[in-house]
């Protein structure tokens, strides 16, 4: 199996642009989860998703930030503007969540640099 | 606040030297899940807790979670280059499904 893929892996933009960023989850897994990570906040969860629909998107910072699911296999996170606080690393991770104990299979992030 | 504290936030040791990290919740927790981290990679899961006073062993990596099952810490024995990395704890509490919490996470660096 590939694993989680994440696209593109680096990204600088200027404020005010919009960024999307790209994951494809592992074939089978019914759980997809969108996680920021920041020096000072370390790994925070954004938005999760089971079998396509948003379960908790509470982590979202603002409206600036919106993620889609249109179908098992793929899904985006959008920042729109992009603000300099918004650069960090970005990581898509998915699972196959039967009962508590399943672990999260994580892709390789997307460097965001918001200049 | 952080949901999990870990401890120290940074370790730098000698080729060869035993270290440990902590990983601390105020909450019970039904499991613990250790990975590690390169730079420029994604999170590599290492090993799971579930059970008060389990403890597993990877190679040099042993990982224990207390009794009450809000504490949990990880031993690197003889530790080498190739252990170098960002080493986070994840904690499922077992109210959600699926989802884990995360401390910041704790840099080592192991020079020869």
């Amino acid at each position: 199996d590939a694993g989680v893929i994440q696209s593109p892996r680096h990204e600088v933009t200027e404020m005010g642009q919009e960024v999307t960023l790209r994951c494809k989850p592992i074939s089978g897994h019914d759980y997809l989860f969108w996680y920021r990570q920041t020096m000072m906040r370390g790994l925070e969860l954004l938005i999760y998703f089971n079998n396509n629909v948003p379960i908790d998107d509470s982590g979202m910072p603002e409206d600036r930030f919106s993620a889609k699911m249109p179908n098992a296999s793929f899904s985006t996170l959008k920042i729109q503007p992009s603000e300099p606080r918004d650069s960090a690393v970005y990581f898509c991770a998915s699972s196959l969540v039967r009962d508590f104990g399943e672990k999260l299979f994580f892709g390789s992030g997307t460097q965001l640099s918001v200049l | 606040s952080q949901e999990l504290e870990q401890s120290p936030q940074s370790l730098i040791v000698q080729e060869g030297k035993n270290l440990t990290i902590n990983c601390t919740s105020s909450k019970t927790l039904y499991g613990l899940y250790w990975y590690k981290q390169k730079y420029g990679e994604g999170l590599i899961f290492l090993m799971m807790l579930q059970k008060g006073g389990e403890e597993k062993s990877h190679e040099k990596i042993t990982a224990k979670l207390d009794e009450k099952k809000q504490q949990s810490s990880l031993h690197i024995t003889a530790s080498q280059p190739s252990h170098a990395g960002i080493y986070l704890c994840g904690a499922d509490r077992g109210s959600t499904l699926g989802r884990l919490y995360f401390g910041r996470g704790t840099q080592l660096t192991v020079w020869p």
